[in-house]
């Protein structure tokens, strides 16, 4: 148990569904990540958050909605996904700029 | 561009061997590098390495830093079945302010049989 919440754990959604993945801590970080991690590629960073804002976009595509209104929870929503987009998205937490990330289990996303 | 290499990709070893995992960087203003272990879903924290040439220890895993060439190894010694996991490795650069970005690399599959 790392301090770090993922729901859903798994999500089944077809390409014109909304869902939303849902990430919450109570660890006091304030430094929240959505990560990708998709088969025989490295993790890749999608959003970082840091006191509610948003510092890092990278280059995500406009499908992807992350929504942070507190330092504790962190929302991702996905609308009109592709099959492409199926893996295992992936939380993580912070203290600040230092030391580890905190990772939750992950929610694994397929998208038919 | 920020870059994380690690080998090998895969390893198959009997209970008992000792291995070593390497991983090399390229990144700007390097802050640390740290070490995961991946078995079915969330990374767990292995070390964290800011300093070269001085080793962490955590029962049979160690891990050591090369700042001068760019690179660390993961050491596991007697190694168990319960090792088997993805071990990853990634590096955090600074650059002042807000920016909290760790590069990961792809992770080495370390399989262990009885």
């Amino acid at each position: 148990e790392t301090g770090v919440t993922q729901t859903p754990r798994h999500l089944v959604m077809g390409m014109t569904n909304k869902k939303s993945l849902k990430c919450e801590q109570h660890l006091g970080h304030n430094a929240m990540y959505w990560y990708k991690q998709s088969a025989k590629k490295p993790l890749e960073l999608m959003f970082v958050y840091n006191f509610k804002e948003q510092t890092e976009n990278n280059s995500v595509p406009s499908r992807f909605s992350p929504e942070c209104p507190n330092s504790s929870h962190l929302f991702l929503h996905l609308h009109t996904l592709q099959p492409e987009d199926s893996a295992l998205y992936l939380c993580a937490s912070r203290i600040g700029a230092t030391g580890e990330l905190f990772f939750g289990e992950g929610s694994r996303l397929t998208v038919l | 561009e920020d870059k994380v290499v690690q080998s090998p990709l895969s390893l198959v070893v009997h209970e008992g061997d000792t291995v070593t995992l390497n991983c090399s960087y390229e990144v700007t203003n390097f802050r640390s590098l740290l070490w995961y272990k991946q078995e079915k879903k969330a990374p767990t924290f292995l070390f964290m390495l800011t300093s070269s040439g001085i080793e962490k220890k955590s029962g049979r895993l160690s891990s050591i830093l090369d700042k001068k060439e760019l690179f660390s190894i993961l050491n596991i010694t007697a190694t168990q079945t319960g090792d088997s996991a993805v071990y990853l490795c990634a590096v955090d650069r600074g650059s002042g302010g807000s920016n909290y970005k760790l590069t990961f690399g792809k992770g080495t599959l370390l399989t262990v049989n009885p």
